[in-house]
């Protein structure tokens, strides 16, 4: 059973608008979130975190918020660039491990 | 480029094979993950190695295999091949483990025939 999911496969936006991807998780004990980027061809790369002492957290265009009561976070671009253009991963990880665990991920395209 | 190399970029190989996956982390870290994608999956974790000694474990089949050695590069070692073991293997770093920033290399494409 999936432990985070992402459910959108893919997402299509405006450029200069604004792009929400989604991500639920099933497990309370998570206690850091993350996003990742991925090119194709490429590995995935970190773009931004957050703890779960915190709702929200900003870095430039990019804010993850956070919602525990719902298991939900999500990642707003504002404005949305074409370089934006990447599939999109959420990755959690419980307290005192190592290991990540990630979404199956977002296909964001952000038209011209 | 995040400064993690794997090498072969891709591989193709027949069932029942055995193949070996490279992975050199960025200078300086000790910590190595493996992670498979398989199609139209995230990321699934395998393994994790601290300054040459296992530190985690996830769903890696027995078939599987890893180290890490005195050098700090890591080899995945992939025996008894099937066709479902197709998929991207991705390699990661961090410089020790815990909350530290995982940097992921290019990936190895395997193609079992």
């Amino acid at each position: 059973d999936q432990q985070v999911k992402q459910n959108s496969p893919s997402l299509s936006v405006q450029e200069g608008r604004i792009s929400i991807l989604n991500c639920d998780y099933t497990n309370s004990m998570f206690d850091y979130f993350l996003w990742y980027k991925k090119y194709p061809a490429e590995g995935p790369t970190f773009l931004i975190s957050i703890s779960s002492i915190k709702d929200k957290n900003e870095d430039g265009r990019f804010t993850v918020f956070l919602n525990k009561s719902a298991k939900h976070l999500s990642l707003h671009i504002v404005p949305s660039q074409p370089g934006d253009s990447a599939v999109y991963f959420c990755a959690v990880r419980q307290g005192g491990s190592e290991k990540l665990v990630f979404g199956k991920g977002t296909k964001l395209t952000v038209n011209p | 480029d995040s400064g993690v190399t794997q090498t072969p970029k891709h591989l193709i190989t027949a069932t029942g094979q055995r193949v070996t996956l490279r992975c050199s982390p960025r200078s300086g870290d000790l910590s190595v993950y493996w992670y498979q994608q398989s199609l139209d999956q995230g990321l699934q974790f395998l393994i994790q190695y601290y300054n040459g000694e296992e530190r985690a474990k996830g769903n890696i089949l027995e078939r599987f295999s890893a180290q890490q050695f005195p050098d700090l590069h890591s080899e995945l070692n992939l025996s008894s091949l099937e066709l479902g073991d197709s998929a991207l293997y991705f390699c990661a770093s961090s410089v020790g483990g815990g909350r530290d920033e995982q940097y992921f290399g290019p990936g190895t494409r395997l193609t079992v025939t």
